[in-house]
């Protein structure tokens, strides 16, 4: 079965620190793999994907995640943090054997929340 | 922004009530789906609709149907409420392209009381 793991409830982190935010999935076949960010009483925001290329994808707000076949990882990353990044993240992933018809179900972990300090 | 957007924003149900979610989807994208996120969770894939007819269901009982219009706009609705469906109600839309992500709306936030 697929699953998504983020082992991590919550990072702490000091603004212009490095960040990364864990996830580990399991899916047969290759992944497909996201990152949404969600603040306060909003709504998922999209970051970046891994569909297939260069294993280091960059996204919007200068994070970036590293996909790693052999471990099954997809960790999101920052080099220097902001206070504003602050938020609840969420790493999913889409079966492709699952896409069918326009099926298009993401799986996501648990989520952890972000917290940067000054 | 997204340009997906649900109504209402905040409701406050009775439970046994029936209750019923709007979402408008990205111009352009032709498939919905719905996620009920609650509290400290990730989002749970409820079900999607595709050219007007579901085709994609998760873990959730009947009394968690929809509908979706030619327009690609849709519906949730969820019968016979309960206190565990107090939750974050997402819509997310995307065009029929494996490669592409799917976008959110801001979300329905349900209590029931």
């Amino acid at each position: 079965a697929q699953s998504v793991a983020q082992p991590e409830d919550q990072v702490n982190v000091a603004e212009g620190n490095p960040l990364t935010v864990k996830c580990t999935y399991s899916v047969s076949g290759n992944p497909y793999l996201f990152w949404y960010v969600q603040y306060p009483n909003r709504g998922l925001q999209f970051l970046l994907k891994y569909i297939t290329g260069d294993n280091l994808v960059k996204g919007s707000y200068g994070f970036e995640a590293e996909f790693n076949k052999s471990q099954t990882s997809f960790h999101l990353k920052k080099p220097s943090a902001l206070v504003s990044d602050s938020a609840l993240y969420f790493c999913a992933v889409r079966d492709p054997l699952m896409f069918s018809g326009g099926y298009n179900k993401l799986i996501f972990g648990a989520g952890t929340r972000l917290a940067v300090h000054p | 922004e997204t340009g997906v957007t649900q109504s209402p924003t905040h409701l406050i149900k009775t439970r046994g009530q029936q209750v019923t979610l709007r979402c408008s989807s990205q111009s352009g994208h032709n498939t919905v789906s719905w996620y009920q996120q609650a509290l400290g969770q990730g989002p749970q894939f409820i079900f999607q609709y595709y050219r007007e007819e579901e085709n994609g269901r998760g873990n959730f009982p009947p009394r968690f149907s929809g509908l979706q219009f030619p327009n690609y706009s849709s519906e949730l609705n969820v019968n016979a409420l309960e206190l565990d469906d107090s939750a974050l109600y997402l819509c997310a839309s995307s065009p029929l392209d494996r490669n592409t992500e799917a976008f959110f709306g801001q979300g329905t936030r349900l209590t029931v009381v």
